[in-house]
This record gives C-alpha cells, sequence and structure tokens, in this order.
C-alpha cells in the first residue's frame, strides 16, 4: 500500500514570507512527484512536477526531491494571500495511478 | 496537457435515486479514474476506467454502486446509485497525460443528496 503523508496544518504565513510544504512517501519505487493546488470548491490544479533528485524552480516556486529519503517538499517565495490553498502532494510509480496525501492547508495573512 | 470538460458541475438529488457524471476529454488518453472527495478529506480512488471492459474498483468501492462506462479512449461516465446522504461529495474525473506522468482533473461535479 502506498502512502503520502503531509502535515494538515494549517500552516500559516505572513505575506512576503516563504512557505515550506514538506511531504514524505513510502513507495521507493515511485517515479513522479507532483504538488497540485486545491482551492476550496474547487478541482486540483497541477503547479509543479519533479522527477529527478534536487531542485526546480518555476517562478515563486521550488519543488525540491531527495529519493533517498523519500521526501519531496514545495517551497513558495514572497508568498500571497491567493496562495492560501489546499496543497496536495502526488506521487505517480510505473503504472502510473496518482497517489494522494491529504494535503496541506497553506493560509497567507496579509 | 488535456482538457476535460465534467458535467454536471453540482446537482440536488433525492434519495433513493442516482446521478451519472460525464466526463469528456479532448484527446485520447489511455488512463482515466474516477475520485471522491468528502468535505475536508483528500482524494479518494473509486475506480479506473477501462476501455472497452469492466472498471477496476478500489477497496470499499463496487460495482452495483458505482457503475462506470467507459466506451472509449474520450469518455467516461460514473453513475452514483441509490443515493444517500452519505454520497454527497465532489466527484473528479482525472485522466494522466500522454507522457503518462501529469495527472488532469476535471472540474468536479458536487453532489448533494437531501
Amino acid at each position: 500500500q502506498k502512502e503520502v503523508e503531509q502535515n494538515s496544518g494549517p500552516l500559516s504565513v505572513p505575506e512576503g514570507a516563504i512557505a515550506s510544504l514538506n511531504c514524505t512517501y513510502s513507495d521507493r519505487g515511485s517515479q513522479s512527484f507532483f504538488w497540485y493546488r486545491q482551492y476550496s470548491g474547487k478541482s486540483p490544479e497541477l503547479i509543479m512536477s519533479i522527477y529527478s533528485n534536487g531542485d526546480k524552480e518555476d517562478g515563486r516556486f521550488t519543488a525540491q526531491l531527495n529519493k533517498a529519503s523519500q521526501y519531496v517538499s514545495l517551497l513558495i517565495r514572497d508568498s500571497q494571500p491567493s496562495d492560501s490553498a489546499t496543497y496536495l502532494c502526488v506521487i505517480g510509480g510505473g503504472s502510473y495511478i496518482p497517489t494522494f496525501g491529504r494535503g496541506t492547508s497553506l493560509i497567507v495573512h496579509p | 496537457s488535456a482538457v476535460i470538460s465534467q458535467k454536471p458541475s453540482r446537482d440536488i438529488c433525492q434519495r433513493g435515486t442516482s446521478l451519472t457524471i460525464q466526463c469528456q476529454v479532448d484527446s485520447q488518453v489511455t488512463m482515466m479514474f474516477w475520485y471522491r472527495q468528502q468535505p475536508g478529506q483528500s482524494l479518494t480512488l473509486i475506480a479506473t476506467a477501462n476501455q472497452g471492459s469492466e472498471a477496476t474498483y478500489e477497496s470499499g468501492f463496487v460495482i452495483d454502486k458505482f457503475p462506470i462506462s467507459r466506451p472509449n479512449l474520450t469518455f467516461s461516465t460514473l453513475t452514483v446509485s441509490n443515493m444517500s446522504p452519505e454520497d454527497s461529495s465532489i466527484y473528479l474525473c482525472s485522466v494522466v497525460g500522454q507522457s503518462n506522468t501529469e495527472a488532469f482533473f476535471g472540474q468536479g461535479t458536487r453532489l448533494t443528496v437531501v
């Protein structure tokens, strides 16, 4: 049984700060790692994907992957109130069926 | 990326009735999934919709309650049968892109059973 663990939060950060979201996973065979953002009442939307160890940056977002530690994180720089949402860590394997974490609620306050 | 049209976007239904949710994709995709998201919870996989054969259901979900059709590589339906208030959830259609990596989601169907 694949497991994806996230702290449910809420994580509260002030506007302009760095928000750090973390995720661990159980399946060492996992190959694909994603972060989705879900606003209340809306469907999840893909914001970052990462497949190899290290950092991947896209605008204010940086995904970090450490396969040896089975750990993936998402950093959001210069956090904005519009970033307030639930962030879902999603893991994929060879025969891809997405496994979702429970999500971390992020609150960015002015 | 794949563009997914899911409908209806919301519905209020009487207990004991059934609702069919449709999912249309703008391109052929190999893998399609149906998820449920109960209030305050993460997504739970109901089943994998298989083209031309019976869906593969996850533990706790059965075909009699959630019959699924997938007549081709761009379309699937999920029926929620004999509904009860416990079925009130958001139901999401999802597909995996051509590269077999990212997942994409329909807009979701917000179902309320009264």
